[in-house]
């Protein structure tokens, strides 16, 4: 079983539609969760970074994590076009004094116009 | 502010050879840290450095080896290149280390025939 786990999609939706990106896990010791964005040919750029259960709201961004059910969630109010991109779940672990983040294979999405 | 520069962005090398990719973090990072990106495996970590000091290091073989200077620059090299070598390298930078202050570079695509 990998550690993270991350459905690949591809998922395509229409601007304007609420969209729902997730990982499961199954290493208890991660205590940073995030969410990137990576648009092509770019590198990946932090959108959302918590390490509690719970929701964190940022703009049309919600992050969502479930430490019991070891589940977290990224949700897109009013997707536009500008958000088509892959969209990779990380999670991170203290090792040798600095932090290992663990990636999932990421969520290519499309929000059609 | 520069952001993180990755050098060169695109190479081709042959089975058996050896390459050495370049990283500038953003000016005060200390920390570097490397990444493998494939369609097959997703993001993986090859090895984090801060103040010239290996930290940190992922599953991958010795071929693969890195280092940083007094500058805070790094280099990652990977000898006797082989086909499944060929990837997408990103680097990050962050002050310290912590997982939720990474700034990732547009990355080194390295293609081996």
């Amino acid at each position: 079983q990998k550690e993270v786990e991350q459905d690949p999609g591809p998922l395509s939706v229409p601007e304007g539609a609420i969209v729902s990106l997730n990982c499961t896990y199954s290493n208890s010791a991660f205590q940073y969760f995030m969410w990137y964005r990576q648009y092509s040919r770019k590198g990946p750029e932090l959108l959302m970074y918590t390490y509690s259960s719970g929701n964190k709201e940022d703009g049309r961004f919600t992050a969502q994590v479930d430490k019991s059910s070891k589940y977290i969630s990224l949700f897109i109010r009013d997707s536009q076009p500008s958000d088509s991109a892959t969209y990779l779940c990380a999670m991170s672990e203290t090792q040798g004094g600095s932090e290992k983040l663990v990636f999932g294979k990421g969520t290519k999405l499309t929000v059609n116009p | 502010k520069a952001g993180v520069t990755q050098t060169p962005r695109y190479l081709i090398k042959t089975r058996g050879q050896q390459v050495t990719l370049s990283c500038s973090p953003i000016s005060g990072h200390r920390s570097v840290s490397w990444y493998q990106q494939t369609p097959g495996q997703g993001l993986q970590f090859l090895f984090e450095y801060f103040s010239e000091t290996q930290r940190n290091k992922g599953n991958f073989p010795g071929r693969f080896s890195g280092r940083q200077f007094s500058n805070s620059r790094s280099e990652m090299n990977v000898s006797t290149l082989e086909l499944g070598d060929s990837a997408l390298y990103l680097c990050a930078s962050s002050v310290s280390g912590v997982a939720g202050e990474l700034f990732f570079g547009e990355g080194s695509r390295l293609t081996v025939l």
